[in-house]
Order: structure tokens, then sequence, then C-alpha cells
């Protein structure tokens, strides 16, 4: 069956490090692969998303996605996170022309 | 543009009442798609309506319904509201498809079931 897993519920980093968000998903063929992000008491925002060719993507805010076939993975990293990174992060997959998976989701903290 | 507006934002209902929660989508987007949003669960699809047919539908019993009018403005019904139906319902609108096309979402509203 069709699945996505981000494996880490919450994650916290000191602002101005790195970032990488996890999502791995099970699916035969290649997905419509996005990510989206919720601020508190808000909806979500598509940050970038990913269909067919450059496996790295940008997005907005500075950050971006790569695409690993062999892994079945489609990460998102930012080189450097800001406070205002704070929110939780989904990772969605598209599966043919049929339906959307969501992860969990991820809550990312942000150390001053 | 005017994003995709949801009434009303926050509701509280009583065990046993109905609720219908109302989505305005984004002017020429013909698809809206209803979540539900809870700590434990995190986001669950609910249905996903097309052109005011329904093109999928996720795995909640049938007291959950909706519908989508000609103008692409959608409506979801909860009957017999349960504890456990308190969350948050995410609409969200897109030109085409789900699966294949960015969605947007609106602010939700905040159901609770006392």
């Amino acid at each position: 069956a069709q699945s996505v897993t981000q494996p880490d519920i919450h994650i916290t980093v000191s602002e101005g490090a790195s970032l990488e968000l996890r999502c791995n998903y099970s699916y035969g063929a290649t997905p419509y692969l996005f990510w989206y992000v919720q601020s508190p008491g808000q909806g979500l925002q598509l940050l970038l998303k990913y269909f067919s060719g450059d496996t790295l993507v940008q997005g907005i805010k500075g950050f971006e996605a790569e695409f690993k076939r062999s892994q079945s993975s489609f990460n998102l990293r930012k080189p450097s996170v800001h406070w205002s990174d704070a929110a939780e992060y989904f990772c969605a997959v598209g599966v043919g022309d049929d339906k959307i998976i969501f992860g969990k989701g991820t809550r990312l903290h942000i150390l001053p | 543009k005017a994003g995709v507006t949801q009434t009303p934002r926050y509701l509280i209902k009583t065990r046993g009442q109905q609720v219908t929660l109302s989505c305005s989508p984004i002017s020429g987007h013909r698809s809206v798609s209803w979540y539900q949003q809870t700590p434990g669960q995190g986001l669950q699809f609910l249905f996903e309506y097309f052109s005011e047919t329904q093109r999928n539908k996720g795995n909640f019993p049938g007291r959950f319904s909706g519908r989508q009018f000609s103008n692409s403005r959608s409506e979801m019904n909860v009957s017999t509201l349960e504890l456990g139906d308190s969350a948050l319902y995410l609409c969200a609108s897109s030109l085409g498809i789900a699966a294949t096309d960015t969605q947007y979402f609106g602010p939700g509203t905040r159901l609770t079931v006392l």
C-alpha cells in the first residue's frame, strides 16, 4: 500500500544551523512530491513540489528538496534556519492520478 | 485573488448533533479537498470534489459527507457527532486534482464536540 513516512516527529535546531527533514514514501512509480508548512493557527502552505526533471527542487523561503528515486526519499533542506521557520512540516505524495497522501508531519523547534 | 475561506472558524457542538462546514475556494479552482487534523492522527484525507463530483473518499464513516456546488463552493457535513470528531477541519482548493496540483489551504474550522 502507498504510504508516506516522516520519521522525525520533533526536530530542534539552533538558529543559523542547517536543517534536513526526512521523508520516505512507498509507491511503485514516480510520484508527485510536495512539502507543505503549517505555522501555528494557520492552514498549510506549499514550500515546493517535484513532478519531473531536475531532482533538486528550489522552493520558497530558502528551502530546497532532493528527490532520490533509489532511496524513495524526498528530504527537505535549508542551509541556515531562522526563528520564523518554527512550524510543522508535511511531506505529501500524489499517487498517480488518484489521491494524495500526507505524512504525519515534523514539528520544527528553533533554539535562539 | 482572495484565498480559500472557511466558515465558521470555530464551532462548539454536543454529542449527537450534526454540523455543516463551508469552504469557498479560490476563484477558478475546480477541486476542493477536505482534511481532518488531530494531534494524534495528523492530517487525514476526508474527500475530494472536482466539478461537483466526488473523486475520492478517505477512510471515514458515512457520518461524514460532503458536496460541491456549481460555483465550486463546498460543504462538509458530520452527523451524529462524537467526541472523537473534535478536530481542525481544513479545506484546500486547486486548479486541477489534488494529487498532481498545488493545493491552497484555508485557515480551518476548529470543531469542539462536548
